[in-house]
């Protein structure tokens, strides 16, 4: 089976750097995606590691330890539009190479 | 970035009508996905197909099921609405066995059952 946790809910303020993070279990780890869902839309896709170390793409960075079981995500140069859930995903091969989705961390971003 | 999309975006039906939920993606993905949502709630995969004629039960039970006889369609069928469907359906592709396998999803379709 698979086990995906994230804080439920962080809050930051306009400008600053926020760090979410997410551990897992996984029987068949085969890599790790964070997406962005603002409220009543679809996820969109933020950022994948397969391997350990940070990925980085502008102002999101997501970084992965598989023998710790934990990523996060960087989020730097805070703006009111970031303010959205943010869903860790593990990608598992013992499950048909299928995504298990955490419940998200809604991030609200402060003026 | 794929181009996905779903019909129709809302959906507000009475109790014991059948229902179709479109999905058509136009990057020749292979791989596809319906995903369910409540809100504040994790996704949860309901149906997934490799390809033309694959389809396959994901992790939630679901009375829905699903066709794909072209690549680039992927349409969800309840026969029966009931109010607990009420529910955001996500569908997604992705190039299966390529790269990352990324999936990119659709903007939904919010279905309401009264």
């Amino acid at each position: 089976g698979q086990n995906i946790d994230q804080p439920t809910e962080m809050t930051a303020t306009e400008g600053a750097i926020v760090q979410i993070n997410c551990t897992y279990q996984t029987s068949g780890f085969n890599g790790l995606f964070w997406y962005q869902q603002h409220a009543g839309e679809a996820p969109t896709f933020l950022s994948y590691n397969v391997l350990d170390g940070l990925e980085e793409k502008g102002r999101f960075s997501s970084f992965l330890s598989r023998s710790k079981g934990y990523s996060y995500l960087l989020l730097k140069e805070l703006q009111m539009k970031d303010s959205a859930s943010y869903l860790c995903a593990v990608r598992d091969q013992t499950g048909a190479n299928n995504l298990f989705f955490g419940t998200g961390t809604r991030l609200t971003v402060i003026p | 970035e794929a181009d996905i999309y779903q019909t129709p975006r809302y959906l507000v039906i009475g109790t014991g009508k059948k229902i179709t939920l479109e999905c058509s993606q136009t990057m020749g993905h292979d791989k596809m996905y319906w995903y369910q949502q409540d809100p504040g709630m994790e996704l949860h995969l309901i149906h997934y197909s490799y390809g033309v004629n694959s389809t396959e039960k994901g992790d939630l039970s679901s009375e829905s099921t699903v066709s794909r006889i072209r690549t680039e369609h992927f349409p969800l069928t309840l026969e029966s609405a009931r109010p607990s469907h009420t529910s955001q359906y996500l569908c997604a592709s992705s190039e299966y066995g390529r790269g990352a396998d990324t999936q990119y999803f659709g903007p939904g379709t919010r279905l309401t059952v009264l």
